[in-house]
């Protein structure tokens, strides 16, 4: 069976610091992956997707950006962090099929900028 | 892409049964109907998924009528367990980087 890991699952940084969440898929092959952010009491908006190791695609402006350095595993960066990316972060994959669409999320990393 | 439309929030009292439709009237000829289920602090969940007519799996039904412009999520016997955020998307994983979770339904169970 597929299992998602994301880490870590809480994080404090200040202001300035980088970022580096990590999210990596087992038990599947090519998947699509997708980084999400959660703002508190809110939707989620889709960060990064990618379909292929070197392949990645930005769907929001912002400092973070995204790297699949091997076929399951997906990173998020930040080289300085604002207040602004404070939020829950998820992970995400899914069958590389047209057919339908079903996602599978990892437990999420909450992080919070002071 | 078709947009989706649902209730911010709905309340129910246990052991009943919970309707949560969702609007979608520009859905497309090849689009899916997705439901999504979010605890808090964790991430979202797939609940069931549809094109026409009726689905139903151990957790819910999905009920699609003819012209596909709304769906509804039927959830029988909710317990406080279910409260939670259920989300409507529509779409193909040919577009699967343009779904929008929105805001989704918060549905909250009393007792």
């Amino acid at each position: 069976s597929q299992t998602i890991h994301q880490w870590p699952a809480t994080l404090v940084q200040p202001v300035g610091s980088p970022l580096s969440l990590e999210c990596t898929v087992e038990g599947t092959s090519n998947p699509n992956l997708y980084w999400y952010r959660q703002a508190a009491g809110r939707g989620l908006q889709l960060l990064f997707y990618s379909v292929g190791i070197g392949q990645i695609s930005s769907e929001v402006p912002q400092n973070l950006s995204a790297s699949r350095p091997q076929d399951r595993q997906f990173i998020l960066s930040s080289k300085k962090l604002l207040l602004s990316d404070s939020g829950f972060y998820l992970c995400a994959w899914s069958p590389s099929v047209w057919s339908s669409y079903e996602q599978y999320f990892g437990p999420g990393t909450r992080l919070t900028v002071t | 892409l078709a947009k989706t439309t649902q209730p911010i929030s709905m309340d129910s009292y246990e052991g009943q049964e919970v309707n949560i439709t969702c609007s979608h009237n520009n859905i497309a000829t090849n689009d899916y109907i997705t439901w999504y289920q979010q605890f808090p602090s964790q991430g979202p969940r797939f609940i069931i998924q549809g094109y026409k007519t009726k689905v139903t799996n151990e957790v819910a039904s999905l009920f699609i009528p003819a012209d596909r412009k709304s769906s509804t999520l039927s959830l029988p016997r909710v317990s406080l367990s279910d409260t939670a955020v259920y989300y409507c998307l529509v779409g193909t994983g040919y577009n699967f980087n343009k779904f929008y979770f929105g805001s989704g339904t918060k549905l909250n169970v009393k007792p």
